[in-house]
């Protein structure tokens, strides 16, 4: 399979514990998005990374989310301490230079007790 | 940033040729216009994206009039697998990491039945 994969596909915590995300893009792209999507809303943007370099983050984001893409291949998502509120569906997406198209994972289900 | 506007919901049945509109009032000149699918507990899939006038491909059809302030995404002879809600955004693709900017409104919900 050489779409974007999401690991896990579903997850369960208690409030106030830590959850780490996995994301693996198509080989070749250098471009990767986070984005965060509650039900019947649209994706929102949450972080992007050219390579290794996290170059935007949204507001969205607050202290407690962290992001990394350390060798410029996959990335996690981190959340500490989490809340009620963020559970949602995360979403990675992957896109290369020449191509504006970005190509998403099936996602990450977070749901917070 | 240009916002869209979306019908909420839409029905159809299959066979039929479904076209949703959507408005972009304050394009930007290098604002492309960008379709995705999504089905549920599924991430988006690109459709098709446009600058001007129409662009067809193997899925879809995307009408943009002169103006550009709207667009229209046409699916031919629906069937019940396209059922999914259907994003419209708008965007300049040149510039890096141009997908973090595009705003994801409510999108339109799509029922085809039976």
């Amino acid at each position: 399979d050489t779409g974007v994969s999401q690991d896990p596909r579903h997850k369960i915590t208690k409030r106030g514990q830590n959850v780490t995300f996995r994301c693996d893009p198509i080989s070749e792209h250098n471009r990767l998005y986070w984005y965060r999507q509650t039900l019947g809303q649209g994706p929102e943007f949450l972080t992007y990374f050219q390579n290794e370099a996290q170059l935007e983050k949204s507001r969205l984001l607050s202290d407690r989310f962290s992001a990394e893409r350390p060798k410029g291949s996959f990335s996690t998502l981190e959340i500490q301490r989490t809340e009620q509120g963020d559970s949602a569906m995360y979403l990675c997406a992957s896109s290369s230079d020449l191509n504006t198209e970005a190509f998403f994972g099936q996602g990450t289900r977070l749901t917070v007790v | 940033l240009a916002k869209t506007t979306q019908p909420i919901s839409m029905d159809s049945y299959e066979g039929q040729e479904v076209n949703i509109t959507c408005s972009h009032n304050n394009i930007a000149t290098n604002d492309y216009i960008t379709w995705y699918q999504q089905f549920p507990s599924q991430g988006p899939r690109f459709i098709i994206q446009g600058y001007k006038t129409k662009v067809t491909n193997e899925v879809a059809s995307l009408f943009i009039p002169a103006d550009r302030k709207s667009s229209t995404l046409s699916l031919p002879r629906v069937s019940l697998s396209d059922t999914a809600v259907y994003y419209c955004l708008v965007g300049d693709p040149i510039n890096a990491g141009n997908n973090r900017k595009l705003i994801w409104g409510l999108g339109t919900s799509l029922a085809v039945n039976p």
